[in-house]
């Protein structure tokens, strides 16, 4: 699997767009990019995957590089509700889905 | 709709006994896992079912087995459980193998 690497931690605005980065400079062709979040000792919570084009939800939009070595998590519109753990994982292409979570980014929104 | 839930929510054992951990989905989906996440870390997969009938091993399947009952039931085993166990277990589901996953709340398990 490919290893992904986030920012340990950043601040965001209330009511601003955050932006979380994710480099994957290792993926291949198969893997699709996967954001979940975690708030507080929750299960994590599914936000949106892709594989090469950009996708957005009503949760928030994926931007993928063209090379795909790279992506950014964007959340429109961070509310209090967003202060979460982050976690961009590349997922095998194989029977099972297995998600590698690494260390996330703790996003906190302040107001 | 409740998803994924898993029973019990909070344990405590003591070195050596044994436990198993229910999980269950009402979504129909095909595929299951149990991770464990320790303070301050990511999951790490113990164990999934890429369908009824089949389990594999994950990144850290040592000292705990599974069994998939039907589709819907995916149950997790410690025979002898120890102190390095001690840590919140999440079962999830996924309908197809590239689909999101669906976590359950955790069960927070503490072994002195």
């Amino acid at each position: 699997d490919a290893k992904t690497t986030q920012p340990p931690s950043m601040d965001c605005a209330e009511g601003r767009a955050a932006n979380l980065p994710c480099n994957h400079s290792t993926i291949s062709g198969n893997e699709y990019v996967y954001w979940y979040r975690q708030i507080h000792s929750q299960g994590p919570q599914y936000i949106i995957h892709g594989l090469k084009n950009n996708e957005t939800n009503e949760m928030a939009s994926l931007i993928i590089t063209e090379d795909r070595k790279s992506s950014t998590l964007i959340l429109p519109h961070a509310t209090l509700r967003d202060t979460a753990v982050y976690y961009c994982i590349v997922s095998i292409k194989a029977a099972g889905n297995k998600l590698t979570f690494g260390g996330g980014t703790r996003v906190l929104v302040k107001p | 709709n409740a998803g994924v839930t898993q029973t019990p929510k909070f344990q405590v054992l003591k070195t050596g006994q044994s436990m198993t951990l229910q999980c269950a989905q009402d979504m129909n989906h095909n595929s299951m896992y149990w991770y464990r996440q320790d303070p301050g870390m990511g999951l790490r997969l113990i164990y999934y079912s890429a369908s009824e009938g089949t389990t594999d091993k994950g990144e850290v399947p040592n000292g705990y087995n599974v069994s998939r009952l039907n589709k819907r039931e995916f149950s997790l085993r410690l025979e002898s459980a120890a102190p390095s166990q001690t840590s919140v277990y999440f079962c999830a589901s996924s309908a197809e193998w590239h689909q999101p996953q669906h976590f359950g709340d955790g069960t927070r398990l503490s072994i002195l």
